[in-house]
């Protein structure tokens, strides 16, 4: 993987549903990954930032996993709300941490209540 | 109240009329960052800054111009707008203890005719 991609591009759910969805990265020179919340009409919102491999991190339904060997993140969003229609952003930072940063083109996220 | 701040929100200029979108923050954070946004492309990052008087290129410098002479401030120098640049414009800035985590500003809508 030499880009940061993110799939599905969108996806639509029905209340209450489970969902999740995948962001690729290049495994090697990795420093940090982010994920990040971004409802239409806002700014983007940072939700996590991952920087070991095994890194599982919560906040209340929303969960991602980071996998550095293998170059890919997972988040996971259990019993989605309407409230959770956004766009999800991921973003690549490589070693060194203070360089070029790298989005995905993130995954649309619509719950249908 | 913890922010940053981008000037102006809106913008319609036409084609060589240099023009300046500022962007400040009041976080004390040593890095900040500017980012377009294009349909189906993205977050792409233009320019970032490490520190005062400390920038770099991102991924699509072509026609864009920064400076860092404060920390709080790093304005985004268009010296001859072209229609290409016509995009939604993001300013962000992040502390380096939390690994780059990125605050945004609420964006720049420029259109360039």
């Amino acid at each position: 993987i030499l880009n940061v991609e993110q799939s599905p591009q969108s996806l639509h759910v029905q209340e209450g549903d489970s969902t999740n969805f995948t962001c690729s990265f290049p495994s090697s020179n990795f420093y940090a990954l982010h994920w990040y919340r971004w409802e239409t009409a806002k700014s983007p919102e940072a939700l996590f930032v991952m920087t070991l491999n095994g890194d599982e991190k919560k906040k209340g339904r929303i969960s991602a996993t980071l996998n550095t060997k293998e170059g890919y993140s997972y988040l996971y969003i259990k019993g989605s709300q309407p409230e959770d229609s956004a766009t999800y952003l991921c973003a690549h930072h490589p070693s060194g941490g203070y360089q070029k940063v790298t989005f995905g083109t993130g995954t649309k996220l619509q719950v249908i209540p | 109240e913890a922010q940053v701040t981008q000037n102006p929100r809106y913008l319609i200029t036409v084609t060589g009329k240099k023009l300046t979108v500022t962007c400040s923050q009041n976080m004390n954070h040593e890095y900040m960052s500017w980012y377009r946004q294009d349909p189906g492309l993205g977050l792409r990052q233009i320019y970032y800054s490490m520190n005062v008087e400390v920038t770099d290129k991102g991924d699509v410098p072509e026609g864009y111009k920064v400076s860092r002479k404060e920390k709080r401030n790093f304005p985004l120098i268009l010296e001859s707008p072209s229609p290409n640049q016509t995009s939604l414009y993001f300013c962000a800035s992040s502390p380096y203890e939390r690994y780059n985590e990125q605050f945004f500003g609420p964006g720049t809508r420029l259109t360039v005719l």
